[in-house]
């Protein structure tokens, strides 16, 4: 049973440029949530998204959006990259109808910003 | 505003020793509580959760407290090992249920084990 994938492991940017984060959520679930992680820090919470729609969303700036498609996967973007974009981000994902909150998190990208 | 924060960003301890640590928390609306075990290069790892209708959860060697009077959380690892060196955050979690729920962490604590 595969868990949380993500992908790419690591990218390099530069300012202004956009990116694009996939991530496949663990076999049965259907949210996922995008997280960003500073180094240092603890991760910081960016949107969730189910039934292909974002249904909750952080304090992050309209440059930051998602998508989530029809097998659950999830896709996260970030456009005009800014150097304090440089972090790890992770997707989690869960069981919308579950009995827990339970997330599941994977290895993140780490993305850095030049 | 919401916080959930630790009082000791590291902690150092023996192999065999029982670890302590803490997390403070201000949203006294938080109803359920998760500590995270995250190792280097490595994605949060769930340990223990625990509602706010309990004070007490036990998992294997972790039990989690909880004190809402004075809003605190707790995470003890009993008999600690090598393995258990890694940074660890308290995360609240709030909602209505089901994918509604977010998680707002902690900055974390820095588990050193030494054999």
């Amino acid at each position: 049973d595969a868990g949380v994938t993500q992908s790419p492991t690591h990218l390099i940017k530069t300012r202004g440029q956009q990116v694009t984060l996939r991530c496949s959520p663990k076999s049965g679930h259907d949210t996922v949530s995008w997280y960003q992680q500073a180094l240092g820090q603890g991760p910081q919470f960016i949107f969730q998204y189910y039934e292909e729609e974002e249904r909750q969303r952080g304090n992050f700036p309209d440059r930051f959006s998602g998508h989530q498609f029809p097998n659950y996967s999830s896709e996260l973007n970030v456009n005009a990259l800014l150097l304090g974009d440089s972090a790890l981000y992770l997707c989690a994902s869960s069981l919308a109808n579950g009995n827990g909150e339970e997330q599941f998190f994977g290895p993140g990208t780490r993305l850095t910003v030049l | 505003g919401e916080s959930v924060g630790l009082h000791l960003p590291t902690l150092s301890v023996q192999e065999g020793d029982n670890s302590i640590i803490n997390c403070a928390y201000s949203n006294s609306a938080s109803d359920y509580f998760i500590w995270y075990k995250q190792e280097s290069g490595k994605g949060p790892q769930f340990i223990i959760d625990i509602r706010s209708n309990m004070d007490k959860r036990q998992g294997q060697r972790v039990t989690v407290l909880l004190n809402k009077t004075v809003k605190h959380l707790s995470l003890q690892i009993a008999a600690t090992q090598p393995g258990d060196s890694a940074v660890y955050f308290c995360a609240e979690n709030r909602g209505s249920g089901g994918s509604n729920y977010k998680l707002t962490f902690g900055k974390g604590t820095l588990l050193t084990v030494n054999p």
